[in-house]
């Protein structure tokens, strides 16, 4: 199976700043069939991204996914309170579709 | 507006047997593939298992694999799980979410725990 990395494990960032979150996977994703999710404590969690840089609905164009291959990043370009949150990522070009552990984005 | 709406958990005794539902509104179920993913208490993400939107296909993690069963009931917006031989391992909070491969909706998730 895919196994998927993130990295870092914790972020610590101001409002206002700049997030950048990596994916790696430990062997090429099909077609990009990458996704993220953020997820708030005691909620599920909600589709952000899809595609790799598809944005799900009512979704703030502050959030933008990229990457290819192995490689993938998912970018809040200027953080807002209510972006603090755990955010995963998740292939599905290979079944069974995995997710990373999860990255922990919280407030400095 | 796309609801799911899980039941079913609680308390169970290793070796024991449980039945998750999700109830769906707001859209079709009949039109979509539906999933099962869960989550352990403080832990990451793991998908279970899968079912396509008329049952033909279906899919699940080597983990349950022989000791869990998906269905789905189209008439009565309504899918299943099946969870057998329960094990300590399976603790975890059990989400139905929507969709093949990507999962664009999530229900609120159902808490099973198993314990002695």
């Amino acid at each position: 199976e895919i196994v998927l990395t993130q990295s870092p494990g914790t972020l610590s960032l101001s409002p206002g700043e700049r997030a950048t979150l990596s994916c790696r996977a430990s062997q090429s994703v099909s077609s990009s069939y990458l996704a993220w999710y953020q997820q708030k404590p005691g909620q599920a969690p909600r589709l952000f991204i899809y595609g790799a840089s598809s944005r799900a609905t009512g979704i703030p164009d502050r959030f933008s996914g990229s990457g290819s291959g192995t490689d993938f990043t998912l970018t809040i370009s200027r953080l807002e309170p209510e972006d603090f949150a755990v955010y995963y990522c998740q292939q599905y070009g290979t079944s069974p579709w995995t997710f990373g552990q999860g990255t922990k984005v919280e407030i400095k | 507006e796309v609801q799911l709406v899980e039941s079913g958990g609680g308390l169970v005794k290793p070796g024991g047997s449980l039945r998750l539902s999700c109830a769906a509104s707001g859209f079709t179920l009949s039109s979509y593939t539906m999933n099962w993913v869960r989550q352990a208490p403080g832990k990451g993400l793991e998908w279970v298992s899968s079912i396509s939107s008329s049952s033909s296909n279906i899919y699940y993690a080597e983990s349950v694999k022989g000791r869990f069963t998906i269905s789905r009931d189209n008439a009565k917006n309504s899918l299943y799980l099946q969870m057998n031989s329960l094990r300590a391992e399976d603790t975890a909070a059990y989400y139905c979410a929507r969709d093949f491969g990507y999962f664009s909706f999530w229900g609120q998730g159902t808490l099973v725990t198993v314990s002695s």
